[in-house]
């Protein structure tokens, strides 16, 4: 029981160009997210998917795209990326039907933008 | 939308002594309110969480503290211990969309030995 991967770990990436990040839950959850962490920000979401079909801007969308694949699979896309995406990015799922809503968190990916 | 505010931004205790940290809350609407901890490289990790229909709950040393009336929630660490040194995350939301979670911007606990 992996619960939720993503990929890469670690990227590098100049001004203009563009990624997916991949991520993948194993625990059956129906709502998945993306966050981003900043120094001394806390937790920023980017955009969430309540279930499969569905996807949603969160508080900070500008500059991103997101695909529910399936319902294990939610991939965050930077189609032309900029030195203020530089920062982790954290997948997360949870089961909202459950008495509790809490975020299981992937292991972070830290991107850098030149 | 839900506005969080966390004090304080850093604490440092000596082991054994007690750690507080707070957080305000804006949205009467929130009912969910939980607790993540993130060591130095690692995910954040749920430790605890209270709902809005109680008004505090315990887990062995750690133990949180809200007050509806004036939107404001406690975590408390008691008898602190090295491995608590950590980065603290509260976050308020609805329960049933709790990835729609606002969360603080964190406190670094560092626990001397």
């Amino acid at each position: 029981n992996a619960g939720v991967t993503q990929t890469p770990k670690f990227q590098v990436l100049k001004t203009g160009q563009s990624m997916t990040l991949q991520c993948a839950q194993d625990m059956n959850h129906n709502s998945m997210y993306w966050y981003r962490q900043d120094p001394g920000m806390g937790l920023r979401l980017i955009y969430y998917s309540a279930s499969e079909g569905t996807t949603d801007k969160g508080e900070v969308p500008n500059g991103y795209n997101v695909s529910r694949l399936n319902k294990r699979e939610f991939s965050l896309r930077l189609e032309s990326a900029a030195p203020s995406q530089t920062s982790v990015y954290f997948c997360a799922s949870s089961e909202n039907r459950l008495n509790t809503g809490e975020l299981f968190f992937g292991e972070g990916s830290r991107l850098t933008v030149l | 939308g839900e506005n969080v505010e966390q004090h304080p931004s850093t604490l440092s205790v000596q082991e054994g002594d007690s750690a507080v940290i707070k957080c305000t809350y804006s949205d009467s609407a929130s009912n969910y309110f939980p607790w993540y901890k993130q060591e130095l490289g690692k995910r954040p990790q749920l430790i605890i969480d209270i709902r809005s229909n109680v008004g505090e709950k315990k887990d062995q040393r750690i133990a949180v503290t809200l007050n509806k009336t004036a939107k404001h929630f406690s975590l408390h660490i008691t008898e602190t211990q090295p491995e608590d040194s950590a980065v603290y995350f509260c976050a308020a939301s609805i329960r049933t969309n709790a990835g729609k979670s606002t969360f603080g911007d964190g406190t670094t606990l560092t626990v001397k030995p």
